[in-house]
């Protein structure tokens, strides 16, 4: 099936200093990729709808000058958080969509990357 | 606002039993309904996904069902093994692509 990985799988960072996460997908290409977080013992929560070639679309509350995301080529998207505070530390994944014409709209979810602010 | 309820949070059961889990959703204008399964720490697999125009799915000892008109989803573990054990997820999309989750039912089979 298809792959969408994700990197790094953990990071720890000081309070301030602003993290990259990248998600690729691996054997497909993907104009539409989404970024999740996740806190401990809660489910997915969409944080925002990236597309390639254009600007993110952010859900109700997400501050997108905090939450920065690229999607610069049909297989990777970026989520950069800037400024991070230990309240930003929780478990992000992203997900990729097949863009190939009857591929089913199945989101393709990468391993998840936790993040720790210090 | 489409809203993904799952019951029960928790789930504990003997090895070899069949179980069911529960999902509701409240906007029946759905396009699929996913089922995954997480394990602690890790991401997603997904395990069944039902178009809007399916009744339910089958793959190995799991079957979902889906009665979109009411709402709602079925996940049926039949022998059920303590590799089982996991955190099951139901989420619904539209148009679009969004995904919206429910919060889960935690499963666990015990030996």
């Amino acid at each position: 099936g298809a792959v969408v990985s994700q990197h790094p799988s953990r990071v720890i960072c000081k309070s301030g200093t602003s993290v990259k996460i990248e998600c690729r997908s691996l054997d497909f290409q993907a104009t539409t990729m989404f970024w999740y977080r996740q806190f401990p013992k809660q489910s997915l929560m969409l944080m925002a709808t990236s597309n390639e070639g254009s600007k993110a679309t952010y859900e109700q509350g997400v501050e997108k000058d905090k939450f920065l995301i690229n999607h610069a080529s049909l297989t990777l998207s970026t989520l950069t958080v800037t400024s991070a505070h230990p309240e930003d530390s929780s478990f992000y994944i992203c997900s990729a969509t097949d863009s190939e014409p009857g591929a089913k709209n199945i989101q393709y979810f990468g391993a998840g990357t936790r993040l720790s602010v210090l | 606002k489409q809203e993904v309820t799952q019951i029960p949070a928790a789930l504990s059961v003997p090895e070899g039993e069949n179980l069911v889990l529960n999902c509701s959703f409240t906007d029946s204008a759905i396009y699929n309904l996913q089922w995954f399964r997480q394990d602690p720490g890790k991401g997603l697999t997904s395990l069944l996904l039902i178009q809007s125009s399916q009744r339910e799915q089958t793959s190995g000892r799991l079957n979902a069902s889906l009665d979109k008109s009411s709402g709602r989803s079925t996940l049926y573990i039949a022998a059920s093994q303590p590799g089982d054990s996991a955190t099951y997820l139901c989420a619904v999309s539209h148009q679009g692509g969004k995904l919206i989750f429910g919060q889960g039912t935690e499963l666990s089979v015990k030996p």
